[in-house]
Order: structure tokens, then sequence, then C-alpha cells
């Protein structure tokens, strides 16, 4: 069965302390990889998406990279705004017609930054 | 900006009644996406469209049905709602294809919180 694993669960970080976020795959192929961030009680905000392994792409502190089982979401000097829940998603080659616009969901990593 | 709006925040319904759920986004999107989402199971794919007045299950789409009568509004319907029904609602759209060729980023609206008592 193809799965989407994210670790840790939770993370608390003093406000500059860098660290990453694990989000890693069991899937037959691959066609991209997504990250969002969910603030409580909202919809999730697009961040990323990765389609081939060695991508790697950055928004202000946050770095996205991509290998063949996993994909990293590194934070730098993380500050207390980006406290958040952080979901990465996979969309499946598996999947043809229709069925190729499907995500599917890790359970998230929220992340605390600590003033 | 990408805009999908949903049309409550907060609804409490009671057991047995029949809930519309609207979802309307500004894009020209082809793609709309029903999920829920509860603690510990994260995200879960309820319906798909990918034009109008087609529709696809997802992997729970028992106790809902979905209509898309026009490209910009997905609706969601719960014939007879339960507890079990009790969730946060989230609707998403998306181009059949991104700008850099990928296969369309979902856009997420705001959510709505269904308490069913």
């Amino acid at each position: 069965e193809d799965q989407v694993t994210q670790s840790p669960e939770a993370l608390r970080l003093q406000e500059g302390e860098s660290s990453s976020l694990n989000c890693s795959y069991t899937v037959s192929g691959l066609r991209g990889l997504f990250w969002y961030r969910q603030d409580p009680g909202k919809g999730p905000e697009f961040l990323f998406t990765l389609y081939s392994a060695g991508e790697e792409k950055e928004k202000e502190r946050l770095k996205a990279t991509l290998t063949k089982k996993e994909s990293f979401l590194h934070i730098t000097a993380p500050k207390p705004e980006d406290s958040a829940t952080y979901l990465c998603a996979v969309q499946l080659l598996a999947y043809s017609g229709a069925g190729s616009y499907q995500l599917t969901f890790g359970k998230g990593t929220k992340l605390s930054v600590i003033p | 900006d990408v805009k999908v709006t949903q049309s409550s925040r907060y609804l409490v319904k009671r057991t047995g009644e029949k809930v519309f759920l609207e979802c309307v986004q500004d894009m020209d999107h082809e793609n709309m996406f029903w999920y829920r989402q509860d603690p510990g199971l994260g995200l879960r794919l309820i319906y798909f469209s990918y034009d109008v007045k087609m529709k696809e299950k997802g992997d729970i789409p028992e106790g809902y049905s979905v209509s898309r009568e026009k490209k910009e509004r997905f609706s969601l319907i719960l014939e007879s709602a339960s507890t079990n029904q009790t969730s946060m609602y989230l609707c998403a759209s998306s181009l059949r294809v991104d700008s850099g060729g990928g296969q369309g980023t979902q856009y997420f609206g705001p959510g709505t919180r269904l308490t069913v008592l």
C-alpha cells in the first residue's frame, strides 16, 4: 500500500534553531511531491512542488529537497511566525486519467518556535 | 492569486439533516476536490471533479454526494448527517497542468468546521 509518513509528529525549536522535517514515501512511482503549511483552523497554504530527485526549492527560511524515497523541509533560523503544521503530499504515477490529480497526504508535523 | 471560498466557516446541524457545503473558485480551474480532516487521520479525499458534471469517488465517499453544475462551483452534500461526520471540511481546486508542466497544484479554501449534534 502506498504510504506517506511524516516525522517527527511534533517539533519544538528555539527561535533561530535550524532543523529539518522529514517526509518519507513508499510509493510505486512519484509524479510530484507537495509541501503545505497549515495554521490552526485554516486551510493548507501551498509552499512547494518537487518533481524529481535532486530538485530543491527555497522560499524565505524554508528549503525543500527531494530524494528517491523522501523529502526534507529545512527551516533555517526559524521565527515564531513559522509555527504551524507542515503537510507533505504525493501525487502518484500509478493513477491515470482523472485519478492522476489525487494527492495522498501525510499526517503532518506540528512545528512550534519558541521566542 | 488563487481564491477558493467556502460558504460557511462554522456550521452546526442535527442528526438526519441534509447538509450542503459550497465551494467556489475564481481561477477557472478544471479540478475541484473535497476533503475532510480529522485529528490523527490527516486529510482524506471524499470526492473530486475534473470537469463540469463529472465526479470521481475518493477514499471515503460513503455518506456523501457531490454536485458540479458550473465550473467554478463544487458542492458537497451530506444526505443524512450523522455524528461521525463532525469534522473540518476542506475544498481545493487545481489546474489540470501547472505552468511548470506539473499536474495540478491544489489550492485550498479556509475550511468549514461542521458539528453534527
